[in-house]
């Protein structure tokens, strides 16, 4: 699987937009970009994934540019619940998810 | 639909001693993931089943670490003589489709396992 660079924490201020961006600048044709995130030690929450197209579910949208190189993860409205450590993981369909370092949110009111 | 169930929550056991997790998947769901999270540290996979079946274990260590998915029941996760570094949460996850599919992985709340 490829490997994926994100940053090691951001900021957000309750309520604002956060954008999480994410590096897969190997990923190749047929792997996935996939998004979960950690609540303090909660078991990993599924958000949302892609392959190509822009997603959008109840929780969250996927940017992912026309190159596939990056994407971002959009919360549109945070709350001080979204706080926690978001992973981005490039994944061949069905196999098993590599976990980095992942990006630690601190929603702030 | 209940989420992925495991049990115990917590187990403490003493070095030397065996420790079982158990995995109970979402309803119709047929593919298991263990993973592993030592303190302070990210999640590493450890082993995938489909039931009856071990897919991939590369990420299991070679001594004392087993896993089943039986027919009937739930995943169980064994390991054998515990010792202090096997100190760690473990989670299970299950998905409705394996290899070959678009599908997210569901999580169970994790074992906290603590070696005395």
């Amino acid at each position: 699987d490829a490997k994926t660079t994100q940053p090691t924490s951001m900021d957000c201020a309750e309520g604002r937009a956060a954008n999480l961006p994410c590096n897969h600048s190997t990923i190749s044709g047929n792997e996935y970009v996939y998004w979960y995130r950690q609540i303090h030690s909660q078991g990993p929450q599924y958000i949302i994934h892609g392959l190509k197209n822009n997603e959008t579910n109840e929780m969250a949208s996927l940017i992912i540019t026309e190159d596939r190189k990056s994407s971002t993860l959009i919360l549109p409205h945070a709350t001080l619940r979204d706080t926690a450590v978001y992973y981005c993981i490039v994944n061949n369909a069905g196999n098993m998810l590599t976990f980095g370092g992942g990006t630690r949110l601190m929603v702030k009111p | 639909n209940a989420g992925v169930m495991q049990n115990p929550r917590h187990l403490v056991r003493r070095r030397g001693q065996e420790a079982r997790l158990r995995c109970s998947p979402m309803k119709g769901h047929s593919h298991v993931y263990w993973y592993r999270q030592l303190p302070e540290e990210g999640l590493k996979f450890m082993v995938y089943l489909q039931k009856e079946n071990i897919i991939d274990e590369s990420g299991m260590p070679k001594e004392r670490f087993s896993a089943e998915f039986p027919k009937e029941g739930p995943s169980i996760l064994r390991i054998q003589q515990v010792v202090r570094g096997d100190s760690a949460a473990y989670f299970c996850a299950s998905s409705p489709f394996g290899q070959g599919s678009s599908n997210e992985q569901f999580f169970g709340p994790g074992t906290r396992l603590t070696v005395l």
